[in-house]
């Protein structure tokens, strides 16, 4: 089982909101890591979006709209990223990572379509 | 301008070697940790190295381990991955990604490496 697990794809409409998920293994509680998500659109270099572990250690990237935001479910143990008031501009690839056992691992990457 | 260029990518049969140069600059190189993430054509980001600001700590990932060999030259502005021993599977685009710690907030244009005979 992957280190981190992210839904292949979301479809949302615009102005709508999207919700992205990434699950951590069992046995990897959410609660201890620092969540990284990172965009990247067709034909365009990774960007660094924000990262998350709580609400009072959480880091929006530099330019990064406070549309975009992250947050936790204990409960599914999953790191979360929200974006709000969807635009054409958003369709792009999500991906999350984490610093685990001494190595970046990053999600599979949730390909969003707006439409 | 803040900007990380890298180069020395190309075709290289299996079995074969490469070293690729990102050279930074914009910023205080000698003060950022750096690494090398790739993604091969139409799949995902994946991590491969990671360097501390004065080089004294290096990690791997376990694709890569005891092949690749991540390096820096702080007076020269300049970080390296040599790639030896190459597979298929290492055929991608090679970034160099400044850490900021933690987050990879700056990233290179990229430089691709095919792995094919």
């Amino acid at each position: 089982q992957p280190v981190l697990t992210q839904p292949t794809s979301l479809s949302a409409s615009p102005g709508a909101s999207a919700r992205f998920t990434c699950t951590l293994r069992s046995g990897i509680n959410v609660g201890t890591y620092r969540i990284y998500w990172y965009q990247q659109k067709p034909g365009s270099l990774p960007r660094y979006l924000l990262r998350y572990k709580s609400d009072s250690d959480n880091q929006q990237g530099s330019g990064v709209p406070s549309r975009f935001s992250g947050s936790k479910d204990a409960s599914t143990n999953a790191g979360l990223l929200l974006i709000s008031g969807l635009q054409s501009e958003d369709e792009a690839d999500y991906y999350c990572a984490i610093w685990y056992s001494s190595t970046w691992v990053f999600g599979g990457g949730t390909k969003l379509t707006v439409l | 301008e803040v900007q990380l260029v890298e180069s020395g990518g190309g075709l290289v049969q299996p079995g074969g070697s490469l070293r690729l140069s990102c050279a930074a600059s914009g910023f205080t190189f000698s003060s950022y940790e750096m690494n090398w993430v790739r993604q091969a054509p139409g799949k995902g980001l994946e991590w491969v190295s990671f360097i501390s600001s004065g080089g004294g700590t290096t990690y791997y990932a376990d694709s890569v381990r005891g092949r690749f060999t991540i390096s820096r030259d702080n007076a020269e502005n300049s970080l390296y991955l040599q790639m030896n021993g190459l597979r298929d599977e290492d055929t991608a685009v090679y970034y160099c990604a400044r850490g900021a710690p933690g987050a990879f907030d700056i990233w290179g244009q990229g430089t691709m490496v095919t792995v094919s005979s």
